[in-house]
This record gives structure tokens, C-alpha cells and sequence, in this order.
């Protein structure tokens, strides 16, 4: 079956740039989808179909996807960024897989 | 406003069933794929079980496959989990969420509702 794989953890100074990457064998070839997830909250899409920005999410969220690697991008991380960040995808469209989160710790 | 409340959590023993609800409001479920996803606690997000917007297919993860059935009543606008033969690790936050159409992603989240499996 299909895996991707996070870092367990990125950090970013603030007003710096932070890049969480999501792998996968060809993952290019896959739309991927970015949560964030503040602790005790529900998660929330941040960026669909690779780097489309649900309305409502700052322009500083942004994505890409090529190769066997997908990239979702806060531009000028703010403390209230830190969040855990989680990709997905369709497996052969029967199955939905997360990855493992990234935790985004902005010091 | 699309909205999901998912309720049905609680304390259950092991072997035991449970049924899980997800209500929706602002929108009709039979025109959306609807999932459910599970969280233990300190894990990441586990896909749990998905039904397709006619209601004809439903996929399961392998943890859960032959164990969790998900069903939902049109005329309540509501989703379903039912979950028979629990075990400790079944133990999470269950999170409904909407698909944006049908094998997509996920654009609407419920708060989520607490199982807890322990003797």
C-alpha cells in the first residue's frame, strides 16, 4: 500500500519561512491535501489539490508537489502558526492516507 | 454554514459495541462523500472509514475492516459508525468530516467525540 512520510518536527524563527515536506513515491502524480491541527482542535485544511488556498486561509500558505516530494510553505511564520501539519492523499481511490504530522514550532 | 456534530462517544469495554453519530447541518450528506478519522491520544490522524456520495461504496482501513461499519440515514442527514468487537486500541477522538465532493478532501470537520476502550 501507498506511505508518505513527515518530519517529526520543524522549527522556524519568527517572521521566517517554513517548508513541511510530505514523501511519496511519485507523489507528484497525486493530489495532496494540508491540515493544520492546533492541540484539543479539529483539523482544518490549510491548502487542497497540491496549492489551492481555501478561502479564509492566509496567502502566507502555500503549496507544491513534484516528484516524490509535496511542500506546503508558510511565508513569514507567526506564533500562531505552530500547529501539526498533516498531508493526504488517495490510495488507489479505496483508501485515505495521512501522514505521520509534522509539528511547526516557531521560536 | 456547513456544520458537523459528532456525538455517541463514551467508555466502553472490550469486545463491547458502540454506535457513533455525526450530524450535519448546512449542507445534504447524499451529495457528498463522508468520512470518518480517528486520533489516538499523543497520535496522528488515522483514516478510519469512507462512503461515497450514492451511498454504494464504503472503504475501511485494515485496522478497522470486518469491525466498523459506517451507514448513514438520509432523512436525518446523519452518518453513522458502527463499531462492534472494540479493542484498547480503538481507544481516540473519532473526528466525521465532509468530503468536498467524492474522493477528495476533507472541507468540513466535526469537533470530534471521545471513545474511550478499557475494562
Amino acid at each position: 500500500s501507498y506511505e508518505v512520510t513527515q518530519a517529526l518536527s520543524v522549527s522556524v524563527a519568527l517572521g521566517q519561512a517554513a517548508m513541511i515536506t510530505c514523501g511519496g513515491d511519485n507523489i507528484g502524480y497525486k493530489n495532496v491535501h494540508w491540515y493544520q491541527q492546533k492541540p484539543g482542535q479539529a483539523p482544518v485544511l490549510v491548502i487542497y489539490r497540491d496549492s489551492s488556498r481555501p478561502s479564509g486561509i492566509p496567502e502566507r500558505f502555500s503549496g507544491s508537489n513534484s516528484g516524490n516530494t509535496a511542500t506546503l510553505t508558510i511565508s513569514r511564520a507567526q506564533a500562531g502558526d505552530e500547529a501539526d501539519y498533516y498531508c493526504q492523499v488517495w490510495d488507489s481511490s479505496t483508501r485515505v492516507i495521512f501522514g505521520g504530522g509534522t509539528k511547526l514550532t516557531v521560536l | 454554514q456547513a456544520q458537523l456534530v459528532e456525538s455517541g462517544g463514551g467508555v466502553v469495554q472490550p469486545g463491547r459495541s458502540l454506535r457513533l453519530s455525526c450530524g450535519a447541518s448546512g449542507f445534504t450528506i447524499n451529495k457528498y462523500g463522508m468520512h470518518w478519522v480517528r486520533q489516538s491520544p499523543g497520535k496522528g490522524l488515522e483514516w478510519v472509514a469512507v462512503m461515497s456520495k450514492d451511498g454504494r461504496n464504503k472503504y475501511y482501513a485494515d485496522s478497522v475492516n470486518g469491525r466498523f461499519t459506517i451507514s448513514r440515514d438520509n432523512s436525518n442527514n446523519t452518518v453513522y459508525l458502527q463499531m462492534n468487537s472494540l479493542r484498547p486500541e480503538d481507544t481516540a477522538v473519532y473526528f466525521c468530516a465532509k468530503d468536498y465532493y467524492d474522493r477528495s478532501y476533507m472541507d468540513v470537520w466535526g469537533k470530534g467525540t471521545t471513545v474511550t476502550v478499557s475494562s
